[in-house]
């Protein structure tokens, strides 16, 4: 049972436009989410967050909006740059669980300049 | 500088015998994971620990075993009896507090294969 999907496989976007990365969860106890940015053969590294408190959280060129009421979030980059070709997990964890991180399966995206 | 060291970054082993994944962290984070990636997968949890001398099992625990005796240390096993261990794994770890939310820091990984 996946508790956390990312539908899209991979996304294919232009230099200089928007990049939308989607998520869904299906379990209403999560409290935090995370998105996490990941090069071949290297560790995850930690993009940006949102508390379930808030529905919006922006850090530079990333955004990150949460709809608890669909159980969906996404991250947009913009404008997007080659540099930020990776793949993109989504995660969600709950303290009531120990902040124990359960991911979704990565979004490959492309940037081409 | 902190943060979280696993070794080796290849491994190759044999088939019939066990190995053991070093993950070292220098965070003083209380809890600690270890994750597998394969191709086309999200990470899936294997072990977690979230105290020392106290661990539970994740999603896929079967044929890995793993010991938390120290607050800084968190080896994970494969056995013999993982049957498909070649994969990408993947150690973590976050500060564990009540009411608090907190981001996982990863290590580099280290990619099995066996042989």
């Amino acid at each position: 049972d996946q508790q956390v999907k990312q539908n899209s496989p991979s996304l294919s976007v232009q230099e200089g436009r928007i990049s939308i990365l989607n998520c869904d969860y299906t379990n209403s106890m999560f409290d935090y989410f995370l998105w996490y940015k990941k090069y071949p053969a290297e560790g995850p590294t930690f993009l940006i967050s949102i508390s379930s408190i808030k529905d919006k959280n922006e850090d530079g060129r990333f955004t990150v909006f949460l709809n608890k009421s669909a159980k969906h979030l996404s991250l947009h980059i913009v404008p997007s740059q080659p540099g930020d070709s990776a793949v993109y997990f989504c995660a969600a964890s709950s303290f009531r669980y120990g902040n124990k991180l359960v991911f979704g399966a990565g979004t490959i995206l492309r940037v081409k300049s | 500088d902190g943060g979280i060291t696993q070794s080796p970054k290849y491994l190759f082993r044999k088939e019939g015998q066990n190995v053991t994944l070093s993950c070292e962290q220098n965070l003083n984070h209380d809890a600690m994971y270890w994750y597998r990636q394969d191709p086309g997968q999200g990470l899936r949890l294997i072990y977690y620990s979230q105290i020392v001398n106290d661990f539970q099992k994740g999603d896929i625990a079967e044929g890995y075993s793993v010991s938390r005796e120290k607050k800084e240390s968190f080896p994970l096993t494969v056995t013999s009896a993982q049957k498909n261990p070649t994969a990408f794994y993947l150690c973590a770890s976050t500060l564990r507090g009540k009411g608090m939310n907190t981001e996982a820091f990863f290590g580099q990984g280290t990619r099995l294969t066996v042989v």
